[in-house]
């Protein structure tokens, strides 16, 4: 079965920093451009940032460049956001997401709050 | 890095049609055809419905369907179910190799 688990979400300070992991399973992980896109409460989804297969190409949106950085590790099939400075607007669940111009494949997301 | 436009909101009675817009720019809907739509249910992870503009996953209803015009993407729904009630987004590939999302339409069947 092809899966996306995510991990790593919880209640961190205004400032503070998080990492969040994905484990994926069922599926050649290498092969494929990695996304996480983040959905704030009630509100609509928010592409985050991808990752090109090898790693050599990542992308961000503006509001978390310089805060946030995408990684993988293929030999461990995971993918990885390291979170920093965070704000409360980063408050968000939390997906991981197969696809470079399509999401096929979405994980059950990691909550994110921030707030002191 | 605009979100594309979505209706808020839209709704229909069991068996008719509604159709979602979702109006980008010649940068994302406009220049490719790579426009995907999702389905959300509340709590639940979002799933995919068409990408490519009008091309169904394995498992989707041909109830589904999707088009596009210029800058302009569209999702048809027909013979409304109860079961369709849920959050619908858009998506386009861009020119800066991102994503952008539509800011998503709630669909009631009344």
């Amino acid at each position: 079965e092809v899966q996306l688990v995510e991990s790593g979400g919880g209640l961190v300070q205004p400032g503070g920093s998080l990492r969040l992991s994905c484990a994926a399973s069922g599926f050649t992980f290498s092969n494929y451009w990695m996304n996480w896109v983040r959905q704030a409460p009630g509100k609509g989804l928010e592409w985050v940032a991808n990752i090109k297969q090898d790693g050599s190409e990542k992308y961000y949106v503006d509001s978390v460049k310089g805060r946030f950085t995408i990684s993988r590790d293929n030999s461990k099939n995971s993918l990885y956001l390291q979170m920093n400075s965070l704000r409360a607007e980063d408050t968000a669940v939390y997906y991981c997401a197969r696809g470079l111009r399509t999401i096929g494949i979405w994980g059950q997301g990691t909550m994110v709050t921030v707030s002191s | 890095q605009s979100a594309l436009t979505q209706p808020a909101s839209v709704s229909g009675s069991p068996g008719q049609s509604i159709t979602i817009s979702c109006t980008g720019s010649s940068s994302d809907v406009g220049g490719y055809s790579y426009v995907s739509w999702y389905q959300q249910h509340p709590g639940k992870a979002p799933k995919l419905m068409i990408y490519e503009v009008s091309n169904r996953p394995s498992g989707i209803s041909n109830r589904f369907s999707g088009s596009k015009s210029g800058n302009t993407a569209s999702l048809t729904i027909s013979g409304l179910q109860a079961e369709d009630e849920a959050d619908y987004y858009c998506s386009s590939y861009t020119s800066s190799s991102t994503l952008v999302f539509g800011g998503g339409t709630k669909l009631t069947v009344l």
